[in-house]
């Protein structure tokens, strides 16, 4: 089974509005963090925001959130205010606590913001 | 120079030639890690250095031959590669590999074409 599953493929967004990517995760692993990635056409994977499995409150970085639902497996990144340099892969990845050095990532987002 | 660098951003070769990639970071982390993004396809861990100690190989064939004389540099010796090793070859840097809470930060990659 994957890890890390993302099923949007590509997704738009008008500026200004809020965005939700999705994406959930397998393990049985109690202990592991959960992180979100953006990558612009240059390549660079830029991290975003990181929510670990024991923290009670969602993660907030600026614009970005995630709304993390233990028991649904699902940690969704979620961008207000969308802005045009916005557009760009979104990653979500995951770390288990007990291996180490293992990341496992997701296919990935597409996402556009539309002005 | 600030974060992680890599260099060549763009590298063309032919399957007999023999060439490096290069990573640097200005992070102070402790480890360091080889990565491989191809279309469509997760990113693929490739190879993990802790304090200058290679704790990863993910089977990756012997064509790809990774040296870390620091925990500043890494390098990736590529020698006899084949057309479908054509990706993007992303370098990171972390703290310490094996935490949890353990964030990677990206260099920017390099593009890598095999005729």
């Amino acid at each position: 089974a994957q890890k890390i599953t993302q099923t949007q493929p590509g997704m738009f967004v008008q500026e200004k509005e809020a965005v939700t990517l999705d994406c959930t995760y397998d393990t049985s692993d109690p202990s592991y963090g959960l992180f979100w990635y953006k990558q612009p056409s240059s390549g660079e994977m830029i991290f975003l925001i990181y929510q670990g499995s024991y923290d009670q409150q969602n993660a907030t970085e600026g614009r970005y959130s995630l709304n993390f639902q233990k028991a649904r497996k699902s940690a969704n990144l979620v961008i207000s205010a969308s802005q045009l340099g916005d557009s760009a892969m979104y990653f979500c990845a995951m770390r288990e606590g007990g291996t180490g050095n293992q990341f496992y990532f997701g296919t990935g987002t597409s996402l556009t913001v539309i002005p | 120079e600030t974060g992680v660098t890599q260099t060549p951003r763009h590298l063309v070769m032919g399957m007999t030639n023999k060439k490096s990639l290069k990573c640097e970071q200005h992070l102070g982390h402790n480890a360091m890690y080889w990565y491989k993004q191809s279309a469509k396809k997760p990113l693929e861990l490739m190879f993990v250095y802790n304090f200058k100690e290679q704790t990863e190989n993910n089977s990756v064939p012997s064509r790809f031959s990774p040296e870390c004389p620091n925990s500043s540099h890494l390098f990736l010796h590529l020698h006899t590669l084949q057309p479908e090793d054509s990706a993007l070859y992303l370098c990171a840097s972390s703290v310490l590999a094996g935490e949890q809470t353990d964030t990677q930060y990206f260099g920017p990659g390099t593009r890598l074409t095999v005729l």
